[in-house]
């Protein structure tokens, strides 16, 4: 399995830039995929491909990195993005991130 | 429109079978790349890859639950279906179905998930 490590948690201020890093134990090209998952909801596809962003997502979401090593950014963070956000890759069978639990400071 | 929708028992039994329905539209299975893929999530925990079912009738397993889980599919009726044998409890979890990108892997559709508890 390719594992995905991402931090647990992030602490943010409202207006400020949100980076969520992402890294695989080996490569999986671009196949890197960014989920937002608010509490008692299903994960909602934010970002496809590494960079890609998925239709009707606001283009404060952004993503970017290939092999091993991603990032996910908000920017500027909003109160309506307080949520746990999760990479997932596609290169083998499917695996996600330990999700990154963001929180306002 | 792609929706999905999961159904299932709520509450079973250690070492039952476990049987969930994915009901969906939107898409066909029946489509070239088409596909329904199971998820599950225990409380408060990570996403977890269950299993693949194609339109071609492939079928793709996570080799950790190894041949606990089968996949399968009604075109007609529009639903799939995922049974996992010998349930414990640490199945308890929430079950999601989503749609799969054929392609490239990602799942931009997904069900609201349902909640199965396995307790005695």
């Amino acid at each position: 399995d390719i594992v995905l490590t991402q931090s647990p948690a992030l602490a943010v201020s409202l207006g400020q830039r949100a980076t969520i890093s992402c890294r695989a134990s080996e490569s999986v090209r671009s196949s890197m995929h960014w989920y937002q998952q608010k509490s008692g909801q299903q994960p909602k596809l934010l970002i496809y491909g590494a960079s890609n962003l998925a239709s009707g997502v606001p283009a404060r979401f952004s993503g970017s990195g290939s092999g091993t090593d991603f990032t996910f950014t908000i920017d500027p963070v909003e109160a309506d993005d307080i949520a746990t956000y999760y990479c997932q890759q596609s290169r083998n069978d499917p695996t996600f991130g330990g999700g990154t639990k963001l929180e306002l400071k | 429109q792609v929706t999905l929708k999961e159904s299932g028992p709520g509450i079973l039994q250690p070492s039952h079978t476990l049987s969930l329905t994915c009901s969906f539209s939107g898409f066909s299975l029946s489509t070239y790349g088409m596909g329904v893929s199971w998820i599950r999530q225990p409380s408060g925990k990570g996403l977890e890859w269950l299993a693949s079912i194609w339109w071609n009738g492939n079928t793709y397993n996570n080799p950790s639950l190894k041949s606990r889980l089968t996949v399968s599919k009604d075109t007609s009726n529009n639903q799939a279906f995922l049974k996992v044998t010998s349930v414990d409890t640490a199945d308890t979890a929430t079950y999601y179905c989503a749609h799969p990108n054929w392609e490239l892997g990602w799942f931009a559709y997904w069900g609201q998930g349902t909640l199965v508890t396995v307790s005695s």
